[in-house]
Formats: C-alpha cells, structure tokens, sequence
C-alpha cells in the first residue's frame, strides 16, 4: 500500500488566497484525521472523520477553515481566505476500525501564507 | 481528563549509549499510550503502542517502554543509540473516545 497521500506538499500563497490542501487515506481505513503542527502549538486535532462523516470539528479554528470527505478515498482541507498564521505543516493521517490510536500519517503540507 | 507530560525538550547521547525519553501522563481511567517517531520533514510514525495487556512493550527499531502504574510513567528507552534514531519523538495517550493527546515531544540528538 502507497500510505496516506497528500497534496501538494508544499504551498506558498498569499494573504487572501484561497488555499485546499488533499488527502488519500490507506484503502479500508475508515477513520480520518486532520492535525496542523506548528513550533508554538505543537501537534493539533483539527477535525476527524469516520466512515465519510464528521465526527468533531471542534479543533478548527474558525468559520475560515472547512474540511469535507465525499468518499472514502477523499477528504480536503479548505482555508478561505488564508491568513500568515495559518502557516503551518497540515498533515492527514488515517487508521483501522477500532484502531484509532494506531494513527498513519502522510507525510504533510508544508503551507506559507505571505 | 487525559494528559502527557514530556519531561525534557531535548535529549543529546553519543551513538551508541542508552537512550531514555521521559513521558508521565495523567488520566481518570486506564490509558491506552503510544509512542510515535517524527523524523525531519516527515509524518509521524508509530513506535509503539501500551493497551494493557503487558507493561513492557516493544517497538520498531529496538525501542522498547515500560507502563508504570505507580509512578504514571511509559518511559521510551533503547538500549544503544544509532545515528539513524536522531527525530522527534512524542508520547500520545487516549483515554475515551478517539481523540488522541500529544505531548510537546521531546528532540533526540545523537552525537558520534
């Protein structure tokens, strides 16, 4: 299996700029994560989902961010309009049934909002 | 509430010494705790993992910690250092539901 894929993997953009970040999950894995890490916060849950549906979105920050899963091969991470603080490496990570401490990351979007 | 405490930012060894990382949690119930490896410009990856079912628990690449009840300890410990181990590493635990806690991780440096 190729992991959890996502993309791109690096983002330079623009205040303002709408910003989608992508994410594969390891096929047969039904829960999906999103985590945003940065020097001063650390590793951070921003939303997850199970079987295609958002379970807690309570860790992202504001109305600016959105996350969908259309299927369950799928899921994007919007920011609109970005902002330098949401400069950050996004990553995605996926896990089994009942397995959801066994966590397999992609290996990240490195996101630079100027 | 669940909670990890990484007790030191930065660890430095020579290559081929122990290595000890130091990770005490707190939580209302019995935890389940993992470790995980972050090397440079990468995703976290998992080392091992703590479920209860032994309080000695091995991992990848010769990494092993130990559940201490007593002293809410699951110190991650590996008997001689290679270069290859310099990463990040970081203590998760979960207590209920899905949601995993991380702990500020902890830098590991190994010198030659």
């Amino acid at each position: 299996d190729a992991g959890v894929i996502q993309s791109p993997r690096h983002e330079v953009t623009e205040m303002g700029q709408e910003v989608t970040l992508r994410c594969k999950p390891i096929s047969g894995h039904d829960y999906l994560f999103w985590y945003r890490q940065t020097m001063m916060r650390g590793l951070e849950l921003l939303i997850y989902f199970n079987n295609n549906v958002p379970i807690d979105d309570s860790g992202m920050p504001e109305d600016r961010f959105s996350a969908k899963m259309p299927n369950a091969s799928f899921s994007t991470l919007k920011i609109q309009p970005s902002e330098p603080r949401d400069s950050a490496v996004y990553f995605c990570a996926s896990s089994l049934p009942g397995m959801t401490g066994e966590l397999f990351f992609g290996e990240g979007s490195r996101l630079t909002v100027l | 509430a669940q909670s990890v405490t990484q007790l030191d930012s930065h660890v430095s060894v020579s290559e081929g010494t122990p290595v000890l990382l130091r990770c005490n949690y707190s939580s209302s119930y019995s935890p389940s705790l993992f470790w995980y490896v972050q090397h440079p410009n990468k995703g976290l990856q998992l080392l091992l993992k703590y479920t209860s079912a032994a309080t000695l628990v091995k991992g990848i690449n010769g990494f092993e910690a130990e559940f201490k009840k007593s002293e809410t300890s699951f110190h991650l410990t590996k008997p001689s250092a290679h270069m290859s181990d310099a990463a990040e590493y970081f203590c998760v635990g979960r207590g209920g539901g899905n949601k995993l806690t991380f702990g500020t991780g902890t830098q590991l440096k190994v010198e030659l």
